[in-house]
């Protein structure tokens, strides 16, 4: 069935440093790419999508690529503060976003140390 | 947030007994969805709701029934609960009618279930 890899799931870096998040998904129908950030004790908070028909979008310190052709999206955040620290997750529409349901990664627990 | 709650936060139960959780939502929004969290396992899609009355099953639907009667209302009931059903469980909700944004979901604050 389908499915979305995530790597790694563990990244450690420095306080501004840049930390990137990589994923790939198997449905080459998923048009709608979200990412997640999860706070201990809190269900996850949307903080950045993005739909097959651009390549990249930005919102601050904060952006996502995406590359159809290959199936792999991935997020990047600069400048990278102690609050930053969580798992975030990816996801993907399962075929075209109108059924409603995402297939998630499996999370990577992203550690900012001051 | 969006106005999203869910019933029991905690829970600790026996193995073997009923557990019905409860997911309230007040943006009207069409879908509703149960999810599992699990360590190295993201978030699985155990039940959906498209409507009241619809719903269909995910991909870790074994074990697990739901219902919808309401718009605001999605109940998970564990029928009769095993250990590996100890998680913590997210609802979500979605609109896939809303310009724009019908893609995204948004997530409760979550269930802690211990079935021991």
């Amino acid at each position: 069935g389908e499915n979305v890899e995530q790597h790694p799931s563990t990244l450690s870096v420095q306080e501004g440093d840049s930390a990137v998040i990589k994923c790939t998904y198997s449905d080459s129908a998923s048009n709608y790419f979200p990412w997640y950030k999860q706070e201990l004790g809190k269900g996850p908070q949307l903080i950045i999508d993005i739909r097959s028909n651009v390549g990249e979008k930005k919102d601050q310190r904060i952006a996502v690529t995406l590359n159809k052709t290959a199936k792999h999206f991935s997020l990047h955040i600069t400048e990278t503060q102690p609050e930053d620290s969580a798992v975030y997750f990816c996801a993907a529409s399962m075929g075209s976003s109108n059924t409603g349901k995402l297939i998630f990664g499996q999370g990577t627990t992203l550690q900012v140390k001051p | 947030d969006a106005g999203i709650t869910q019933s029991p936060r905690h829970k600790v139960t026996e193995t073997g007994t009923p557990v019905t959780l409860r997911c309230h939502q007040t943006e009207n929004h069409r879908y509703m969805y149960w999810y599992r969290q699990d360590p190295g396992h993201g978030l699985r899609l155990i039940h959906y709701s498209y409507g009241v009355k619809d719903t269909d099953k995910g991909e870790v639907s074994d074990g697990y029934s739901v219902s919808r009667s309401k718009t605001e209302d999605f109940l998970l009931t564990l029928e009769s609960a095993t250990s590996s059903q100890t998680s913590v469980y997210f609802c979500a909700i979605s609109d896939p009618g809303l310009a724009g944004e019908g893609d995204t979901q948004y997530f409760g604050p979550g269930t802690r279930l211990t079935v021991l």
